[in-house]
């Protein structure tokens, strides 16, 4: 059973252009989270979908970043206008269902650099 | 969520057990205890999750108090491939936005020869 697969694993971007980070999770995984974590930081949150519907977008910056996760394909996470301070490994993780008993499996990750 | 609190470090010989503790006075009755490492560039990965009884799986043993305001992860036979940071998170039973998870800064472990 293939776990949470994320692509591209390492993605370079100039200032000013956009970022699209993908995310298929696992088989039969409903529930979609983005976590960021800055060099040499904790994993912060950022966004948690189901499909079709944001949940909890709390963690999220208010400009440039969006999040969906269509009723067919992957979750797509975009950066528009990225500045070096985007720089970043994007963690997308997947349950099943919400809450206790759906454990949350994640990814390994795309590393985002922008120069 | 229940704040957890767990030391910044620690070493544990090769082959022998590493005991990692978490103190997480604030829980409720409820909340489930998980435990996730992240070894370095690589994403977090789930190791084990309990509520009230002693739990274990192929890679670890949990422990939580009786009061269940503290829980120790056990290792059994530390490798060195099993430096990593190991978090402690408490999670909330309810849906929306309290489903996710909440990293703290967890506690380095390293394993040596």
């Amino acid at each position: 059973n293939a776990g949470v697969m994320q692509n591209p694993r390492h993605l370079v971007r100039r200032r000013g252009q956009e970022a699209r980070l993908r995310c298929s999770p696992m088989k039969g995984h409903s529930h979609v989270y983005w976590y960021r974590q800055l060099p040499e930081e904790g994993l912060k949150f950022m966004v948690y979908l189901q499909k079709e519907n944001i949940i909890d977008e709390s963690g999220m910056p208010k400009e440039r970043f969006s999040a969906e996760f269509p009723k067919e394909g992957p979750s797509i996470l975009r950066i528009q206008q990225v500045v070096r301070g985007d720089s970043a490994a994007y963690f997308c993780a997947s349950s099943k269902g919400p809450g206790d008993g759906n454990t949350i499996y994640f990814g390994e990750g795309s590393w985002l650099t922008v120069v | 969520d229940a704040k957890t609190t767990q030391p910044t470090s620690m070493d544990c010989a090769e082959g022998r057990a590493a005991n990692l503790p978490c103190n997480h006075s604030t829980i409720s009755g409820n909340e489930y205890v998980y435990w996730y490492r992240q070894i370095h560039s690589q994403g977090p990965q789930y190791i084990i999750h309990g509520l009230k009884n002693n739990e274990t799986n192929e890679m670890a043993s949990l422990i939580i108090t009786e009061d269940r305001k503290s829980s120790t992860l056990i290792l059994p036979h530390a490798t060195l491939r099993d430096t990593a940071v190991y978090y402690c998170i408490v999670r909330s039973p309810h849906t929306g936005t309290a489903s996710k998870l909440t990293f703290g800064t967890g506690t380095r472990l390293q394993v040596t020869l």
